[in-house]
């Protein structure tokens, strides 16, 4: 069963980077396929951050492309989410998920329970 | 970018009705769509996929039809457990997704 679970600050302050990681199990990274990370304001709906392959390839949502970094480690079977220059608008459950797909953008087929993370001084 | 439309943003229905979504996109996507379920505090939960394609242990009476623009989810008998957030999700080009349906109890 596959399994994912993210981890990182539950507050970050306001201009300062989010950083977060997803720990992966019951299926290896370097299997394949792309590795996702989407938010969700509180209350609000769903908006895809970003994803990446095993290889280290990347495909970021446009709006957001100049903030972000998605980075893998698979030795660690994990892969992290860094978002700069945070604002409260970057308040949000972060959720890590798996694209069963070959290429950069796909639907997400398993989930992490999704991690609150504040922006707030 | 690829919006999507989805109606109604929220509805009331009774245990046993047929109830039907649908998702607009604003420009042609083929199938590349998705529909999940979300309940409060949880992660959605993918039900379809490729617009049509059942995924893996999602109950029968779920079923997801269109293509191009125009996508509808259908539940053909509504359970108490079926009562959540609806999302689609386009992946023709970048992922993108529709605002949400709430389905809630008459």
């Amino acid at each position: 069963q596959v399994q994912l679970q993210e981890s990182g600050p539950g507050l970050v302050k306001p201009s300062e980077t989010l950083s977060l990681t997803c720990a992966v199990s019951g299926y290896s990274i370097s299997s394949g396929y792309y590795w996702g990370w989407i938010r969700q304001p509180p209350g609000k709906g769903l908006e895809w951050i970003g994803s990446i392959y095993h290889s280290g390839s990347t495909y970021y949502n446009p709006s957001l492309k100049s903030r972000v970094t998605i980075s893998v480690d698979t030795s660690k079977n994990q892969f992290s989410l860094k978002l700069s220059s945070v604002t409260a608008a970057d308040t949000a459950v972060y959720y890590c998920a798996r694209q069963p797909m070959s290429r950069g953008s796909g639907f997400l087929d398993y989930w992490g329970q999704g991690t609150l993370v504040t922006v707030s001084s | 970018a690829i919006q999507l439309t989805q109606s109604p943003s929220s509805l009331s229905a009774s245990v046993g009705d047929r109830v039907t979504i649908t998702c607009r996109a604003s420009q042609g996507i083929s199938s590349a769509l998705a529909w999940y379920q979300q309940k409060p505090g949880k992660a959605p939960k993918l039900l379809i996929y490729d617009a049509s394609s059942l995924e893996s242990g999602v109950p029968s009476r779920f079923s997801g039809s269109g293509s191009g623009t125009d996508f509808t989810l259908t539940i053909s008998s509504l359970q108490p457990e079926d009562f959540a957030t609806y999302y689609c999700q386009q992946f023709n080009s970048y992922p993108s997704f529709g605002g949400g349906t709430k389905v809630e109890i008459k």
